[in-house]
């Protein structure tokens, strides 16, 4: 059974500083994998989607790793802006390419001013 | 409309009694997804529809869950007999085709006292 993890389950950064958020899947066996943004009271907003081939996507600050063999996805986010404070999400999409995204926990960031 | 729009934004009901969740996709997209959230947690798949019938229903935790796609188009979740541990966002997605990029409505906070 697909599990996701994500790592940390919260992070506190100053503004301006580069991070990195984890995400690890058990079973390497994917489709695709999204990263997603939630604001409180929002619903998701889709950052950037990597394809079972794809090794990395970028857009504008963000960019996406993928190493399917190490069931692994970071999210780096460069020049954190305050603006950047909300709880990211990883989401797997199984080999099939079926529908039902594999969520992780989330990881909430808050960028201080 | 520009988005997936869900109503209501927030539904508060008493233990036992019956809710309904609605849901407006994107306008042209065939597929929609309902998820529901628990606090601290991803969002967990509950029901696939493709144009009116539903494809997969295997996430939906027991025979009170129920949800229609009439025409198509809006979706109802209904949930008889509701129970405390039914408290959660209920997120609904709508997409062009399976496997292809979700795009998330703002979700519907249900709270059974």
């Amino acid at each position: 059974k697909q599990e996701v993890t994500q790592i940390p389950a919260a992070l506190s950064v100053p503004e301006g500083e580069n991070l990195v958020l984890n995400c690890s899947f058990t079973d390497s066996a994917i489709y695709n994998l999204q990263w997603f943004r939630q604001d409180p009271g929002k619903g998701l907003t889709s950052l950037l989607l990597i394809q079972s081939s794809q090794r990395e996507q970028t857009s504008g600050r963000l960019n996406a790793s993928l190493d399917k063999s190490s069931g692994r996805s970071t999210l780096y986010i460069a020049a954190s802006q305050p603006g950047d404070s909300a709880t990211y999400l990883c989401a797997v999409n199984p080999t099939s390419g079926t529908y039902k995204y594999i969520f992780g926990t989330g990881t909430r960031l808050k960028v201080l001013a | 409309g520009a988005g997936v729009s869900q109503t209501p934004s927030n539904k508060v009901t008493e233990k036992g009694k019956y809710v309904e969740l609605r849901c407006d996709p994107i306008s042209g997209h065939t597929a929609l997804y309902w998820y529901r959230q628990s606090l601290g947690q991803g969002p967990e798949f509950l029901i696939y529809f493709q144009g009116t019938g539903a494809a997969d229903d295997s996430g939906l935790p027991n025979d009170r869950f129920f949800a229609v796609r009439p025409e198509g188009s809006v979706s109802t979740l209904k949930i008889q007999r509701t129970e405390r541990g039914d408290s959660a966002v209920y997120l609904c997605a709508s997409s062009s085709m399976q496997a292809d990029t979700q795009y998330f409505g703002p979700g519907t906070r249900l709270t059974v006292l």
